[in-house]
């Protein structure tokens, strides 16, 4: 079965600044997706920024980018020049190719200090 | 449009009562989920619809029970809850994964059994 782990259940940056968010996960499949999704207290999951199993290159949205390494199975999210905006629940999340669940680890909530 | 829209946004109900949880898209997507996500806690997947194909957690309780009467709309009829069933009940949807792989989520209904 495949797991998501975020070991960080919480972590505070001071705006400005640059933080990192990590993620394990297991699985003995070859291709699927990863992603990182936002939850702020408005309550809507909103994608952050996703990455293909098969692509080397770490993906980058803006701010956000991410830290993929395969035989590790690890997928850290950086988040660069922290707004107070960036306040949220973050979820690590999970989805093999071949089917439609996507699975999600426990969340870091992420604190920005002004 | 890539919206996912839930209604009710709140709902309060007691355990003999008989309601219905909607959620709509228009984005074309071919799977729609339920998840139910309580306070500081990942969502966890309770249904997916693929084509209209439904797939089920298999520790969901039978008083849940999903519809989806087309490919654009799913509901979930909820009947003689317990309190312990009171969360955030979020819907997602999802597109084929060689055109797209993350899920787009609604807002959420907050269900509180009394």
């Amino acid at each position: 079965a495949q797991t998501v782990t975020q070991s960080q259940p919480e972590m505070s940056v001071q705006e400005a600044e640059t933080v990192t968010l990590s993620c394990t996960y297991d699985t003995s499949e070859s291709d699927y997706y990863l992603f990182w999704y936002k939850q702020p207290p408005s309550r809507q999951m909103i994608l952050v920024i996703r990455q293909e199993a098969y692509k080397q290159q770490n993906a980058t949205e803006n701010r956000f980018s991410v830290n993929f390494q395969k035989a590790a199975k690890s997928f850290s999210l950086k988040i660069s020049d922290s707004q107070l905006g960036d306040a949220a629940m973050y979820f690590c999340a999970y989805r093999r190719r071949r089917d439609d669940k996507i699975i999600f680890g426990k969340g870091t909530r992420l604190h920005i200090l002004p | 449009d890539t919206e996912v829209t839930q209604t009710p946004k709140h709902l309060v109900m007691g355990m003999t009562n008989k309601k219905s949880l909607k959620c709509e898209q228009h984005m074309g997507h071919r799977a729609m989920y339920w998840y139910k996500q309580k306070a500081k806690k990942p969502p966890e997947l309770m249904f997916v619809y693929s084509y209209e194909k439904l797939s089920i957690n298999e520790s969901v309780p039978s008083r849940f029970s999903p519809e989806c009467p087309n490919s654009s709309l799913l509901n979930l009829h909820l009947h003689a809850l317990q309190p312990e069933d009171s969360a955030l009940y979020l819907c997602a949807s999802s597109q084929e994964t060689i055109l797209g792989s993350e899920a787009f989520f609604g807002q959420g209904t907050r269900l509180t059994v009394v």
